[in-house]
């Protein structure tokens, strides 16, 4: 069945420094891969969707690489700010127009990003 | 860009009560709409998806049904609910895959 990993140990950094989560699959090919932001109590927002032919894109301080041979996605935030602290979500998703482009999420990391 | 409303905000209701969430969509049309839950600690399911009014599509077997009766307007629903039916039940749209997903505030429910 299809697998979405994420570190499910909370990852804590220092203001400033770059914040690296990692998504790992199996059993998948997704066409597009996707990552969330979700802070406690609220709905997911999302950030930045890379496409399998993509190997990277950046938007402001968020860099997404994405290697369809390894099944990894790294998310990176730069000059990472106490208000990035939340739970990153990455997900996956056939891309099929016909099939409902159903996501599949991962459990998420949770950043904390302290002074 | 589209926007989500989903009520209520939190619920408490009584084993074997009935169950209506109602989400509806606002900036766009044609949408595909989702119900996902999110146990505590756990990662979003998916329950069900829908591509156009009337068409449902269940994800996993279980105590829930799920109705689109206009275009941008999608229902959860139950008869009975089970205690194994608390979480938070988030409703999302989508416009392709080429796009994101708009997710509502989502809808806190403990069964007690």
């Amino acid at each position: 069945s299809q697998k979405i990993e994420q570190n499910s140990e909370a990852l804590n950094i220092q203001e400033g420094k770059t914040a690296t989560l990692t998504c790992n699959y199996t059993n998948y090919s997704p066409a597009y891969l996707q990552w969330y932001r979700q802070d406690p109590g609220r709905g997911p927002v999302f950030l930045l969707l890379i496409r399998e032919n993509e190997k990277e894109k950046r938007k402001e301080r968020l860099k997404v690489t994405f290697d369809t041979t390894l099944k990894q996605s790294l998310f990176h935030i730069t000059a990472s700010q106490p208000a990035d602290s939340a739970t990153y979500l990455c997900a996956l998703s056939p891309g099929r127009t016909g099939g409902g482009n159903k996501l599949t999420f991962g459990t998420g990391t949770q950043l904390k990003v302290e002074l | 860009s589209q926007t989500i409303h989903q009520w209520p905000a939190t619920l408490v209701q009584p084993v074997g009560s009935p169950l209506s969430l109602e989400c509806t969509v606002e900036g766009t049309s044609n949408p595909n709409l989702y119900w996902y839950r999110q146990a505590a600690g756990r990662g979003l399911q998916l329950l069900f998806y829908s591509v156009g009014i009337g068409q449902i599509s269940s994800e996993v077997p279980q105590n829930l049904s799920a109705s689109r009766p206009q275009d941008r307007q999608f229902i959860l629903s139950s008869k009975k609910l089970l205690l194994s039916d608390s979480g938070f039940y988030l409703c999302a749209c989508n416009k392709g895959g080429n796009y994101g997903y708009t997710f509502g505030s989502g809808t806190r429910l403990t069964v007690v």
